[in-house]
């Protein structure tokens, strides 16, 4: 079983929708971390959290620890957010613990 | 913005051949990382750095990997023999005490 499940794998979108992308783990963790992957392989980090919610931009991620639940939302959607967007725990030790993506295009 | 850099951006190697893969990390990071990813599945964690020594590995970082910070700024990885299925993207990636900063990795094909 996987230590981190993602969903859904993929997603397409119109502009301008509302974005949700969900992420369960199953371990315990002291951090869990949102990570955009663009489609020549670089891997850049969007959000660190431990507890309750963040936002940049038009990014918002939450955090439910007794649920063991987060949720990446984008606002406001464009083309230009397409990429593969990337769940991972710190399950207390030194490592991430990755989940297998959510592929997220936005059609004009 | 500080950056984490890694090179070469491409590598092409014959199996059974040494590799040498290279990561600049940022300045006054502490942590370093290795992670790699195969085509078309998720990022795995190979290995971690802490001062000056292994502090974690992974079972795929076998007697074949090793890594090393020879000269305080640069840290490699080495696979001394590579197999087909060392054919991966591999990221170098560093932090402090917060989030990580990920290299835009290696991609080595082995052949």
């Amino acid at each position: 079983k996987n230590e981190v499940e993602q969903s859904p794998q993929n997603l397409t979108a119109q502009e301008g929708e509302f974005i949700t992308i969900n992420c369960s783990y199953s371990v315990g963790i002291s951090a869990l971390h949102w990570l955009q992957q663009h489609p020549g392989g670089g891997i850049v980090s969007l959000f660190m959290l431990s507890s309750g919610k963040k936002k940049h931009g038009r990014l918002i991620a939450t955090i439910n620890i007794q649920e063991k639940h987060s949720s990446l939302h984008i606002t406001a959607s464009h083309p230009r957010d397409s990429a593969v967007y990337i769940c991972a725990v710190s399950p207390y030790t030194q490592k991430l613990v990755f989940g297998q993506g959510t592929r997220l295009t936005i059609n004009p | 913005e500080p950056e984490v850099t890694q090179t070469p951006s491409h590598q092409v190697t014959q199996m059974g051949q040494e590799v040498i893969l290279r990561c600049v990390p940022i300045s006054n990071h502490l942590y370093f990382y290795w992670y790699r990813q195969i085509l078309g599945q998720k990022v795995e964690f190979l290995v971690s750095f802490y001062n000056n020594e292994i502090s974690e590995k992974s079972e795929i970082f076998d007697d074949q990997f090793s890594v090393e910070r020879p000269d305080g700024s640069n840290f490699t990885l080495k696979i001394r023999s590579t197999k087909l299925e060392d054919s991966a993207m591999y990221f170098c990636a560093s932090r402090e005490t917060g989030g990580y900063t990920f290299g835009s990795g290696t991609r080595l094909t082995v052949v």
